[in-house]
């Protein structure tokens, strides 16, 4: 069961920002959004996780909506090594809670 | 350097061999992870261990089987009877499982002859 819903890919000039969408319309309470993101042939890399306040890293920003039903992650300045995909998760922190990664979004950065 | 190593990077098995995913960290971490990662497929849990000599199975446990004698080791042997068993493997690891971050590894390429 799907809980987040991300476009399938998309792509963002070098040196802009790329800002990757997620829905996740049946969020509860005690769940977090996380985001992950692989690049190719390697292992997912953490990148950023919120409850409801904004919150921003060396890496991203992210930004969740006032209801919580959606967020958007922020990489401010997109470089080449940004190609990659990019996972929306959602997460309770109580034991037996596991990631569940979905197909996530392929983003491409070109030069 | 601390981290999550993974061995080997690719790795050969013959129909019917059983075969071993080394996954060792140095990070102190209490919890342990398997998934397998299908091409153009998001990640699927094959099994997690909580704590040392205790694991459960995830959502794709069948044909896998794992072992937890120390907090650093976590290997995961495919057996025979892993029907389709070519994939990418990757293992994570966290400070407890309730709700911390999940790091990995950088993965095993298993491919079947």
């Amino acid at each position: 069961d799907a809980k987040t819903t991300q476009p399938t890919s998309m792509d963002c000039a070098e040196g802009r920002a790329a800002n990757l969408p997620c829905n996740h319309s049946t969020i509860s309470g005690n769940e977090y959004v996380y985001w992950y993101r692989q690049i190719h042939s390697q292992g997912p890399q953490y990148i950023i996780h919120g409850l409801k306040n904004n919150e921003t890293n060396e890496m991203a920003s992210l930004i969740i909506t006032e209801d919580r039903k959606s967020s958007t992650l922020i990489l401010p300045h997109a470089t080449l090594r940004d190609t990659a995909v990019y996972y929306c998760i959602v997460r309770a922190t109580g034991a037996n809670s596991k990631l569940t990664f979905g197909k996530g979004i392929t983003l491409s950065v070109r030069p | 350097d601390g981290g999550i190593t993974q061995s080997p990077k690719y790795l050969f098995r013959k129909e019917g061999q059983n075969v071993t995913l080394s996954c060792e960290q140095n990070l102190n971490h209490d919890a342990m992870y398997w998934y397998r990662q299908d091409p153009g497929q998001g990640l699927r849990l094959i099994y997690y261990s909580q704590i040392v000599n205790d694991f459960q199975k995830g959502d794709i446990a069948e044909g896998y089987s794992v072992s937890r004698e120390k907090k650093e080791s976590f290997p995961l042997t495919v057996t025979s009877a892993q029907k389709n068993p070519t994939a990418f493997y990757l293992c994570a690891s966290s400070i407890a499982q309730a709700g911390e971050t999940q790091y990995f590894g950088p993965g095993t390429r298993l491919l079947v002859l």
